[in-house]
């Protein structure tokens, strides 16, 4: 089954304690792109790849690192989590090396920063 | 850049009523349009997509319109069931390749009631 897969989907953590999202997708998609999602702001782009060893920053890549060193898996790392983090995070992968067309999206993992 | 703005933020209809969900955008080399519904506790997924060289594309009960000179597009469900309940993101994208970028509105909850 083609799917983008997340982990953890639920997460409490404490303020600057290191937490890597996981993001890995069986598509074989050039692209890939981490979101947050919070109420009233819609769908924000943290970071995006189009493929191996390349990435650039979204809208609020602050406080956010990536790597994509294969094609499948696109950890977000926050490497000092602050509340202001805590959010709804969403993976996704595209085909193509651009965003060519169907975004195809994890089922999210939700972030509390106390 | 490019900003997207859907109106209303909340909308409820009867069962088997037409809901209609309008964005309008701002950059004039936008020209690919998706739309993304969201279920309770999961990702979006992409429901029907608009090029700009076309004016109007509809699938089974779900059809978008695109007015490019007032830089505003619709989504259009007929007879609506429960499970159109759900939120409904538009978005916007140039669709050129290396800058490709998809932009999001906030998002807008449809109620269907029974």
């Amino acid at each position: 089954e083609a799917q983008v897969t997340q982990n953890p989907r639920y997460l409490i953590t404490v303020t600057g304690k290191k937490l890597t999202v996981t993001c890995s997708q069986n598509m074989n998609h050039e692209y890939m792109s981490w979101y947050r999602q919070d109420p009233g702001l819609g769908l924000r782009q943290i970071y995006y790849s189009m493929n191996v060893e390349v990435t650039d920053k979204g809208d609020v890549p602050e406080g956010y690192k990536v790597s994509r060193k294969e094609k499948r898996n696109f950890p977000l790392i926050l490497e000092s989590p602050s509340p202001n983090q805590t959010s709804l995070y969403f993976c996704a992968s595209s085909s193509g090396p651009y965003l060519t067309g169907e975004l195809f999206f994890g089922e999210g993992s939700r972030l509390t920063v106390l | 850049g490019e900003n997207v703005e859907q109106h209303p933020s909340t909308l409820s209809v009867q069962e088997g009523d037409s809901a209609v969900i309008k964005c309008t955008y701002s950059d004039s080399a936008s020209n690919y349009f998706p739309w993304y519904k969201q279920e309770l506790g999961k990702g979006p997924q992409l429901i029907i997509d608009i090029r700009s060289n076309v004016g109007e594309k509809k699938d089974q009960r779900i059809a978008v319109t695109l007015n490019k000179t007032a830089k505003h597009f619709s989504l259009h469900i007929t007879e609506t069931q429960p499970e159109d309940s759900a939120v409904y993101f538009c978005a916007a994208s140039p669709y050129t390749g290396a800058n490709s970028k998809l932009t999001f509105g906030k998002g807008i909850t449809l109620s269907v009631r029974p």
